[in-house]
């Protein structure tokens, strides 16, 4: 059974600094790897993919990855109170024909 | 259509009666996935469908639960004898193929069962 492990949170940034989620998987033979954002009452959305070990950069958006440590992580620079979510980390397979397994989420909170 | 529809976007029902709930998936894409989400838990993996035929029902709660695609589009999961643990939302999610990892979800559909 594959696990996505993430800390619930709530994680509290000042607006301005860097948040760092992080995620831990269990299957070692893993390949893909998501970032979903979640607002409350909305659905998860898609913000970033990661399939190769090092850094991928996308605007204020950093995911790292580190496959033998079998751990993914988030970056948001220069925080703002719109990133206030719940971040779900997810990894492909274990859900019927390489779906995705998710994370419980990391809930973010930016104080203004 | 532009994105993943579903409905209805809520659900008020009676324990015991049956909900059926639509998702109408990206123009285009073969692979469709039901999710369920609780309060305050991740997503939990229903079933998937690639084109009309689903391959793995192992994540159905229990034979209360069933979901059908037809014309390879729009996809229903039909929950009989509604229970109060089956209060949730329920999240559809598509992907070109099978092999493209990247999902995209619907706004779900939220069941309350008083």
């Amino acid at each position: 059974q594959k696990e996505v492990e993430q800390n619930s949170g709530p994680l509290s940034v000042p607006e301005g600094a860097i948040a760092s989620l992080n995620c831990t998987y269990s299957d070692r033979g893993s390949q893909s790897f998501f970032w979903y954002r979640q607002y409350s009452g909305k659905s998860p959305e898609l913000i970033m993919s990661i399939y190769s070990n090092g850094d991928k950069e996308d605007g204020r958006f950093t995911a790292q990855l580190n496959k033998a440590s079998q751990y993914v992580s988030l970056l948001i620079r220069d925080s703002q109170p719109s990133d206030s979510a719940t971040y779900l980390c997810a990894v492909k397979g274990g859900g019927g024909a390489d779906g995705l397994t998710f994370g419980k989420g990391t809930h973010l909170i930016i104080q203004p | 259509g532009a994105g993943v529809s579903q409905s209805p976007s809520n659900k008020v029902t009676e324990k015991g009666k049956d909900v059926e709930l639509r998702c109408d998936p990206i123009s285009g894409h073969t692979a469709l996935y039901w999710y369920r989400q609780s309060l305050g838990q991740g997503l939990e993996f229903l079933i998937y469908f690639q084109g009309n035929s689903a391959p793995d029902k192992s994540g159905l709660p229990s034979d209360r639960f069933s979901a059908e695609r037809t014309g390879g589009s729009v996809s229903t999961l039909t929950i009989q004898r509604t229970q109060q643990e089956d209060s949730a939302v329920y999240l559809c999610a598509s992907r070109r193929t099978i092999l493209t990892g990247e999902l995209f979800f619907g706004e779900g559909s939220r069941l309350t069962v008083l």
